[in-house]
């Protein structure tokens, strides 16, 4: 079946513009992440929804982060006036519904990688 | 919170010959999943093999094993028989059980000579 995708595959925009990265995650997977992975370094997480809402957004660095998944499935990262250091690769994924103990498997999207001029 | 450290940038391997990636991590959580994922140029992570915290027995799959030493928080990755197509970066990585976010460590590239 189908994996995790996101687009665009690379973004390169302007200081102080808007932007909008989108991903689309396995049917079923009702878990949606996003992690940002700037150069040289691993992942790290930004935010999470359990469905529709945001159940964990303690990784958004600051208030020009937000994201959105209003049907629960496809989900938007969208950051407002793009500032350098915001380049990095932003990864998406998803996976079945973490419950009990069990942390089920994250399948991870190729990635938009976001380039600030 | 956990934190995970991958103390080698690169490693180096002739093709069929092995090679092991260190991972050490700090956690205050009993019970706890960790984690090796692949990445290659094409970005995407691939899930390479994963350890429950609870279970002693070291987790296996195909040429990827790993030496799970809970008490002093190691976790290295063994791939054995190298081969081109395991030249990537490698990531270690950790959640609690029933947790949403997972931590990686700051990788290992692995490349592959022939």
């Amino acid at each position: 079946g189908a994996g995790v995708s996101q687009t665009p595959s690379n973004k390169v925009t302007e200081k102080g513009k808007y932007v909008e990265l989108r991903c689309d995650p396995i049917s079923g997977h009702t878990a949606l992440y996003w992690y940002r992975q700037s150069l040289g370094q691993g992942p790290e997480f930004l935010i999470y929804f359990q469905g529709t809402g945001a159940a964990d957004d303690s990784g958004l660095p600051n208030d020009r982060f937000f994201a959105v998944r209003p049907e629960g499935s496809v989900s938007t990262l969208k950051i407002q006036r793009t500032e350098r250091g915001d380049s990095a690769v932003y990864l998406c994924a998803s996976s079945l519904q973490v419950r009990g103990g069990a942390s089920y498997e994250q399948f991870f999207g190729p990635g938009t990688r976001l380039t600030v001029l | 919170a956990q934190t995970v450290t991958q103390s080698q940038p690169e490693m180096s391997v002739q093709e069929a010959e092995t090679v092991t990636l260190s991972c050490t991590y700090d956690t205050s959580e009993s019970d706890y999943y960790l984690f090796w994922y692949k990445q290659p140029p094409s970005r995407q992570m691939i899930l390479v093999i994963r350890q429950e915290a609870y279970k002693q027995q070291n987790a296996t799959e195909n040429r990827f094993s790993v030496n799970f030493q809970k008490a002093a928080k190691s976790f290295s990755l063994k791939i054995s028989d190298s081969q081109l197509g395991d030249a990537a970066m490698y990531f270690c990585a950790s959640i609690k059980a029933a947790g949403n976010k997972l931590t990686f460590g700051g990788g290992t590239r692995v490349l592959v000579k022939p």
